[in-house]
């Protein structure tokens, strides 16, 4: 079966760096995203990666290690407005998104 | 970037009756467009996915009469609870998609409450 894992939630304290893992095993594979949603909102679109290595756009950095079934997405300089959920979602050989449950981030002062 | 419209942002209907909520690509032409459900403090639940001009295709578990979905152009969509009782209650969202390989684009989510 096709399955996404990431941590259900963490914590993580406001200015400091937080990476965020994802791993996956799926039917194919044609890209992994990251998405941001804010409670009670819709997901907002973060990174797209195909190929092996770092995306890196502003705070946020993205990974891919697609020989381990493994990406992470990394955060620096912490804010507060951080705080939300942060999904990962990988594209099948059908390019269907399979999603992952999402880890909850919790920013503190 | 690419926008993504839906209505209503919320609605509240009683038990029993239909509920149609519409979801529009404003600037750009979606071949695909996806309908996902999720509950409170759960992940992104897929409905179905819709092409258009084509019946739309299910996941398993979600019934195909009692949510309609009709994609008449490529640029919108209707999702129509059908007599929806109140555990449809749930936050409705619609994405779209230009072609396989791109990036979804969310609409801003329907709060769907039924009494």
């Amino acid at each position: 079966g096709q399955n996404i894992d990431q941590p259900t939630e963490m914590t993580a304290t406001e200015g400091a760096i937080v990476q965020i893992n994802c791993t996956y095993q799926t039917s194919g594979f044609n890209g992994l995203f990251w998405y941001q949603q804010h409670a009670g909102e819709a997901p907002t679109f973060l990174s797209y990666n195909v190929l092996d290595g770092l995306e890196e756009k502003g705070r946020f950095s993205s990974f891919l290690s697609r020989s381990k079934g493994y990406s992470y997405l990394l955060l620096k300089e912490l804010q507060m407005k951080d705080s939300a959920s942060y999904l990962c979602a990988v594209t099948d050989s059908n390019y269907q998104l399979i999603w992952g449950a999402g880890t909850k981030l919790i920013i503190k002062p | 970037g690419a926008v993504v419209s839906q209505h209503p942002s919320w609605v509240i209907c009683k038990s029993g009756t239909s509920v149609k909520i519409e979801c529009r690509s404003l600037d750009f032409q979606a071949t695909t467009m996806f309908w996902y459900r999720q509950f409170p403090k759960q992940s992104l639940m897929l409905m179905a996915t819709s092409n258009e001009g084509s019946k739309a295709t299910y996941e398993q578990g979600v019934e195909k009469d009692k949510f309609l979905i009709n994609h008449a152009s490529l640029t919108l969509s209707t999702l129509t609870v059908t007599s929806a009782h109140p555990e449809d209650s749930s936050f409705y969202i619609c994405s779209a998609r230009v072609a396989d390989w791109n990036e979804q684009f969310f609409g801003p989510g329907t709060r769907l409450t039924v009494l």
